[in-house]
């Protein structure tokens, strides 16, 4: 099955700072890698995906990179503003079929005033 | 917006008793999951179905049921809770995308103690 590490577990940066979480992923089958944000208190909820046909994507602030031959994809933030604090976390899977979603172990992303 | 929705926030229970958790999702969607969040561990899966009383193991089964009578409805079962078993447990249904996405919506959660 799925196995996906996540990089840091926590992370403190200054407001306007860049922010980068790491995930690797083990299964060469994967093609789909959704980004969850959650606040605290909240439920996660999906921020940013990517399938493996894109090397890269951006919504405003947040892009998401990955490497297929490295089985590694990032999560970047820039410009971060307080708001952005919580925790997130990375999942991969086939989409093909019907699969479970196998999540990262989360990183706790602190943003500093 | 798709609405999932978990019977109880805040449970305490006592160990050895059998504790039903409920989910309930209202857009029709095939594929429920169960997690539970500790912390350092992130999201654990128990179990997922993908079909009206069809049920998969997830990566942490041990000591958990579930069932799934209904497409709407996804309940876990802890026949005889202990204390390890305290901890966040999270619902969620998914919707898959033509287009390859699958788009996960979480329930607000039910935060179970076991003294």
């Amino acid at each position: 099955g799925e196995n996906v590490e996540q990089h840091p577990s926590t992370l403190s940066v200054q407001e306007g700072d860049s922010a980068v979480i790491k995930c690797t992923y083990s299964d060469s089958a994967s093609n789909y890698f959704p980004w969850y944000k959650q606040e605290l208190g909240k439920r996660p909820q999906l921020i940013i995906d990517i399938r493996s046909n894109v090397g890269e994507k951006k919504d405003q602030r947040i892009a998401v990179t990955l490497n297929k031959t490295a089985k590694h994809f990032s999560l970047h933030i820039t410009e971060t503003q307080p708001e952005d604090s919580a925790v997130y976390f990375c999942a991969a899977l086939n989409s093909g079929g019907y699969q479970k979603v196998t999540f990262g172990t989360g990183t706790k992303l602190q943003v500093i005033p | 917006d798709v609405k999932v929705t978990q019977s109880s926030r805040y449970l305490v229970k006592r160990t050895g008793e059998k504790v039903f958790l409920e989910c309930v999702q209202d857009m029709d969607h095939e594929n429920m999951f169960w997690y539970r969040q500790d912390p350092g561990l992130g999201l654990r899966l128990i179990y997922f179905s993908y079909d009206v009383k069809m049920k998969e193991k997830g990566d942490i089964p041990e000591g958990y049921s579930v069932s799934r009578e209904k497409k709407e409805r996804f309940s876990l079962i802890l026949e005889s809770a202990s204390t390890n078993q305290t901890s966040m447990y999270l619902c969620a249904s998914r919707l898959m995308h033509s287009s390859g996405a699958n788009v996960l919506t979480f329930g607000a959660g039910s935060r179970l103690t076991v003294l």
